[in-house]
């Protein structure tokens, strides 16, 4: 099993642009996350999608959009990306949302925004 | 609203020497979690601690739940080399009749480093 996949590993961008992060899994979960990591920050939660059809915002969604594509994919866009978006992006699942012992991250995706 | 402290957020220390950090969160919870990350790696998860008094053991590494306190702490024993990275601890909300979907709170996360 790859466990949780994430494209681009890079990505820079120009003030203004789009981009979309693509996440998946392999591991049959339900429930699928997007976090921001930024520095002395911890990982705030941006999107989630606690099953296949469902999303809901978190903690900071602004400037983001989210689409459950099926069970495996859940994807993250940048509609215009700001330099305050400047950040690592992880994706994460688990099976469950409430009985669930434990969430699986993704190995990121750093986003610089000039 | 939820919100996590952990404390210190940078311990250098010594190695062969003990260590505790801890975790402080603000609102009812029966699950909270411990990750290691290492510079530019994802989060490794370390331990699932699911009820008061839960405690857990790997190698040097020891966690503990007191819900009642609303603190979690994660011992380090001995410390090596090798244990030097951040640490986070992560709190999922409890709601009564509901369900939080899973979505998990961090604290700012503690650097640590591990010094001959």
């Amino acid at each position: 099993n790859a466990g949780v996949t994430q494209t681009p590993k890079f990505q820079v961008l120009k003030t203004g642009q789009s981009m979309t992060l693509q996440c998946a899994q392999d591991m049959n979960h339900n429930s699928m996350y997007w976090y921001r990591q930024d520095p002395g920050m911890g990982l705030r939660l941006i999107y989630y999608s606690a099953s296949e059809g469902t999303t809901d915002k978190g903690e900071v969604p602004n400037g983001y959009n989210v689409s459950r594509l099926n069970k495996r994919e859940f994807s993250l866009r940048l509609e215009s990306a700001a330099p305050s978006q400047t950040s690592v992006y992880f994706c994460a699942s688990n099976l469950q949302g409430y009985f669930s012992n434990e969430q699986f991250f993704g190995p990121g995706t750093r986003l610089t925004v000039l | 609203e939820l919100k996590v402290e952990q404390n210190p957020l940078f311990l250098s220390m010594q190695e062969g020497k003990n260590y505790t950090i801890y975790c402080n969160y603000s609102t009812t919870s029966d699950r909270l979690y411990w990750y290691r990350q290492d510079p530019g790696k994802s989060l490794e998860s370390l331990f699932v601690l699911l009820s008061n008094g839960a405690v857990k053991q790997e190698g040097r590494l020891m966690a503990s739940l007191d819900t009642k306190a609303r603190l979690s702490t994660l011992h380090i024993t001995a410390a090596v080399h090798d244990l030097s990275a951040t640490y986070f601890c992560a709190v999922v909300i409890s709601y009564a009749g509901g369900t939080s979907y899973g979505k998990l709170t961090f604290g700012q996360g503690t650097i640590l480093t591990v010094h001959p």
